[in-house]
């Protein structure tokens, strides 16, 4: 059963890219990776889904190596309005919902 | 297009008191799971309906039920509170039972804050 960890918090500065990196080491073949962002008083929010390789959409990046026992969310020239939890789900095919436990991004002016 | 509401927003009980949380899937949505987070335990998978049926169900005891509507709705219920049961309990829906796998999509709602005293 795959476990998921993440680093507990991580600050930055607005006009970086920040990089949050969630370790999964026994993921199994058919699982895929998700990222949601939650913000205070909120649902999580879906930002991205990878299998392996490189996924980007309009908000971030996924970069999954071929061993998939990580995989590293990108998210580019950050804001203010980027403070918020990130969380890492893993998602296995009889419907296993593994998810990290979160890394707080601060973004700081 | 609205999103999923939750009702009530925030609810204090009493311990050994029942609970019954609600649950409006974006219309349209088949699929509706339940999670309970924590500080201390992040989110936790409660049960996903699918279909007025229970699909998958996390490890928590038999006091946290739930039951989907032929409109998609659900509830779930705490019976027999207690005070570990404070949570923020969300609900989030999903196409289909397979939305979350294959595009990874599901949507939250803003959840029902309980407090047990």
């Amino acid at each position: 059963l795959a476990k998921t960890t993440q680093p507990i918090s991580m600050d930055s500065y607005e006009g970086q890219e920040v990089n949050i990196t969630c370790s999964h080491n026994n993921i199994a073949t058919n699982d895929y990776i998700t990222w949601y962002q939650q913000f205070p008083s909120q649902g999580p929010r879906f930002i991205i889904q990878g299998y392996k390789t490189k996924v980007t959409n309009e908000v971030a990046s996924l970069f999954i190596p071929a061993d998939r026992k990580s995989s590293t969310l990108s998210l580019p020239r950050v804001s203010l309005s980027d403070t918020a939890v990130y969380y890492c789900l893993v998602i296995g095919s009889n419907y296993q919902l593994i998810w990290g436990a979160g890394t707080k991004l601060i973004i700081k002016p | 297009k609205a999103g999923v509401t939750q009702t009530p927003r925030y609810l204090i009980k009493t311990r050994g008191q029942q609970v019954t949380l609600s649950c409006s899937p974006i219309s349209g949505h088949r699929s509706v799971s339940w999670y309970q987070q924590t500080p201390g335990q992040g989110l936790q998978f409660l049960f996903e309906y699918f279909s007025e049926t229970q699909r998958n169900k996390g490890n928590f005891p038999g006091r946290f039920s739930g039951r989907q509507f032929s409109n998609s709705r659900s509830e779930m219920n705490v019976s027999t509170l207690e005070l570990g049961d404070s949570a923020l309990y969300l609900c989030a829906s999903s196409a289909d039972r397979w939305s979350p796998l294959r595009s990874g999509e599901q949507y939250f709602g803003p959840g029902t804050r309980l407090t047990v005293t």
